[in-house]
């Protein structure tokens, strides 16, 4: 069986800090996706990036960055130089299979930025 | 283009009642999946359909809850004698998945979501 643990269940940091969201992941495949969403208030599912099991280089983009370590089973997400726009929940996400790209979530990290 | 459409965005009904959320997938995507999100955990997979087809139900909690596609594009789901615990958005989401190898993953698109109230 899958599963996503996001052990921080609420992060608040002051503006312009970098913050890094965990996320570890269990599976017995060998090939998988990894995912980050962001929800912001409004309640929508915001994508921001897919990984497969077989890419462990780490991902830059703007503010945001990823490190995916399989040793550890993790992939982890930090925002540098935060902005109040960041506020949000973030989910991290697993998808295993051929042909069903079903979506196992975590719980989610509620992130707050004060200005 | 339309994204993934959502109808109602809100329901709120009585213990007991029977209650359909309708989800309109981006057009010309085969796959399309069911979501529940209850409050503060993230969202958990119900039923996954290619084309009219349920290709996994597993994830659906009980014999009161049930999905339909019968043209293989929009989908109805269907929820018998609501129980208070059944309060959550309801998130679809679709994709133009085809069938794919490792490398050609196909990206899921969320709608909205439904806000069920089983008062």
């Amino acid at each position: 069986a899958q599963k996503v643990t996001q052990a921080q269940t609420e992060i608040s940091v002051v503006e312009k800090e970098d913050v890094t969201l965990d996320c570890v992941y269990e599976t017995r495949d060998t090939t998988y996706y990894l995912f980050w969403y962001k929800q912001p208030p409004s309640g929508e599912l915001v994508f921001l990036i897919r990984r497969n099991s077989f890419d462990e280089q780490n991902e830059i983009s703007g503010r945001y960055s990823w490190n995916f370590q399989k040793s550890t089973s993790s992939f982890n997400f930090t925002i540098t130089a935060s902005q109040v726009v960041d506020s949000a929940v973030y989910f991290c996400a697993l998808s295993e299979s051929f042909g069903n790209e079903k979506l196992t979530f975590g719980t989610g990290t509620r992130l707050t930025i004060i200005p | 283009g339309a994204g993934v459409s959502q109808t109602p965005s809100n329901k709120v009904t009585e213990k007991g009642k029977y209650v359909e959320l309708r989800c309109d997938p981006i057009s010309g995507h085969t796959a399309l999946y069911w979501y529940r999100q209850s409050l503060g955990q993230g969202p958990e997979f119900l039923i996954y359909f290619q084309g009219t087809g349920a290709a996994d139900d597993s994830g659906l909690p009980n014999d009161r809850f049930f999905a339909v596609r019968p043209e293989g594009s929009v989908s109805t789901l269907k929820i018998q004698r609501t129980e208070r615990g059944d309060s959550a958005v309801y998130l679809c989401a679709s994709s133009s998945h085809v069938g794919r190898d490792f490398i050609s993953y196909n990206e899921q698109f969320f709608g909205p979501g439904t806000r069920l109230t089983v008062l």
